[in-house]
């Protein structure tokens, strides 16, 4: 199985700061890698699709980067309703594999 | 829109049978892959498993010796069948459309395993 190790496993930030969560892989997978943010009591909700895509609708102060191995998520200023966990997601092999969230906190 | 519905008892025994089904709507069943993922309280996401109308299946090797996905065209639904369940089991689970990413999915359903 490959390995997503998510960093940080928690974050706390102020509102309007940069926010970047890392997801390593264990292996190269190409640009097969997905971000999800899930609120508490929610179901998770797609954001980014093949490590940079925003999906319609999403607000464009989120984004995200990186191919092979290494792929980053950024929020560009951190807005109150982002509190959430997110969560990196890879399909290159089965069986898919998700991140262990990162959890992000208003400070 | 697409929409997902997770239905089935929130409560099962240990070694008993867990079974739930997601009921699809706005989009034949047909189209797409349709999967399950599981999140026990207070943890992150594990995949459980898709499945496509003809039949194509994958389950993940964790679970595969006691799970089995199927779909009802019929009715537009496909199920979780998942066996010999323990506390272990204990999730909220989730279904969700799967196209190469989850998207969309439904509210989860959570099953308790508990005697």
């Amino acid at each position: 199985d490959i390995q997503m190790t998510q960093s940080p496993s928690s974050l706390s930030a102020s509102v309007g700061d940069r926010v970047t969560i890392t997801c390593q892989a264990s292996q190269d997978i190409s640009n097969n890698l997905n971000w999800y943010q899930q609120k508490p009591g929610k179901a998770p909700k797609l954001l980014i699709n093949d490590a940079s895509n925003l999906e319609t609708g999403v607000p464009s102060r989120f984004s995200g980067s990186g191919s092979g191995t290494d792929f980053s998520f950024t929020i560009s200023s951190l807005q109150p309703e982002d509190i959430a966990t997110y969560y990196c997601q890879q399909y290159a092999n089965l069986p898919i594999t998700f991140g262990q969230g990162t959890r992000l906190e208003i400070k | 829109q697409v929409q997902l519905q997770e239905s089935g008892p929130g409560l099962v025994k240990p070694s008993e049978t867990l079974s739930l089904t997601c009921t699809v709507s706005a989009v034949s069943i047909s189209s797409y892959y349709w999967s399950w993922i599981r999140q026990p309280p207070g943890k992150g996401l594990e995949y459980i498993g898709y499945i496509y109308y003809s039949g194509s299946i994958n389950y993940n090797p964790s679970l595969k010796s006691r799970v089995t996905i199927s779909v009802d065209t019929s009715k537009n639904q496909f199920s979780l069948k998942l066996t010999s369940v323990t506390a272990a089991d204990t999730a909220v689970y989730f279904c969700a459309r799967y196209s190469r990413w989850f998207d969309p999915w439904g509210q989860g359903a959570l099953v308790t395993v508990s005697s």
